[in-house]
C-alpha cells in the first residue's frame, strides 16, 4: 500500500535548527516534495528531490535517500514565523504526463521564543 | 511559476442545495487536482480534473456528489452536491506541469454547511 509517515507536531525555539522526518513506502517514486502551510492558507512549495542528497535553499534543506524511503527538511535560524505544518509528498508518474502525489498527514511545527 | 484563482473564497450553504468553485489557471498546467482539508488535518484529493473527459476519482468520492469540468487547459469547476454539514471544509484547487518539480494551489474555499 501508499504509505506516508511524518510526526504529528514537533516544538523548537528560535534561532535553533530543527529536522523533520518523512518516510514514505509508495508503488512508485518520482519525486518528493516538501510544503509549507500556514494555518488558515493554501500549502506552498518549498522544496522538491528526486535524487539522493541534499539540497540546500536558504535556510531551507532537504534530503533525500531513495534506498531508505527517507526524507527530512532541515530548518535552520528558526524564526517566529516559520510555525506552520509541513508537508511530505510523494509523485507516482502514470503514462508520459500523468501523476499523483501522495501526502503525508503533515507535521506542525510551533516555534517558541 | 502559475498563479491560481479560486472562487468563492468562502461560503455558507443550506443543506440540500449545490456550489459550485471555480478554479482559473494564469498559464497552461498539464495536470489540475481538487482537494478537501478538513481543519487540522492533511489535504486529501477527491480528483484529477482531465482535460475534456470525466474527472478520475479516487476512491470514497464520487461523481455524482462531486461533479467535475475541465473545458480547458486553465479552468475548472468541482459542484459539491446535494451537501450536508459533513461537507463543511476547504477545497482546494491545484495545478502543475508534468515534468516540473512544483504543484501550485489556489488559496481554498471555505464552505460551511449548514
Amino acid at each position: 500500500g501508499q504509505n506516508i509517515d511524518q510526526p504529528t507536531e514537533m516544538t523548537a525555539t528560535e534561532g535553533a535548527i530543527v529536522q523533520i522526518n518523512c518516510t514514505y513506502q509508495t508503488s512508485g517514486f518520482n519525486g518528493l516534495f516538501w510544503y509549507q502551510q500556514h494555518a488558515g492558507e493554501a500549502p506552498t512549495f518549498l522544496s522538491y528531490n528526486v535524487l539522493d542528497g541534499l539540497e540546500e535553499k536558504g535556510r531551507f534543506s532537504s534530503f533525500l535517500s531513495r534506498s531508505k524511503g527517507y526524507s527530512y527538511l532541515l530548518l535552520k535560524e528558526l524564526q517566529m514565523k516559520d510555525s506552520a505544518s509541513y508537508l511530505c509528498a510523494v509523485r507516482d508518474l502514470f503514462g508520459d504526463s500523468n501523476y499523483q502525489l501522495i501526502w503525508g498527514a503533515g507535521t506542525k511545527l510551533i516555534i517558541k521564543p | 511559476s502559475a498563479v491560481i484563482s479560486q472562487k468563492p473564497s468562502r461560503d455558507i450553504c443550506q443543506r440540500g442545495t449545490s456550489l459550485t468553485i471555480q478554479c482559473q489557471v494564469d498559464s497552461q498546467v498539464t495536470m489540475m487536482f481538487w482537494y478537501r482539508q478538513q481543519p487540522g488535518q492533511s489535504l486529501t484529493l477527491i480528483a484529477t480534473a482531465n482535460q475534456g473527459s470525466e474527472a478520475t476519482y479516487e476512491s470514497g468520492f464520487v461523481i455524482d456528489k462531486f461533479p467535475i469540468s475541465r473545458p480547458n487547459l486553465t479552468f475548472s469547476t468541482l459542484t459539491v452536491s446535494n451537501m450536508s454539514p459533513e461537507d463543511s471544509s476547504i477545497y482546494l484547487c491545484s495545478g502543475g506541469a508534468a515534468l516540473s518539480g512544483e504543484l501550485f494551489f489556489g488559496e481554498g474555499s471555505r464552505l460551511t454547511v449548514l
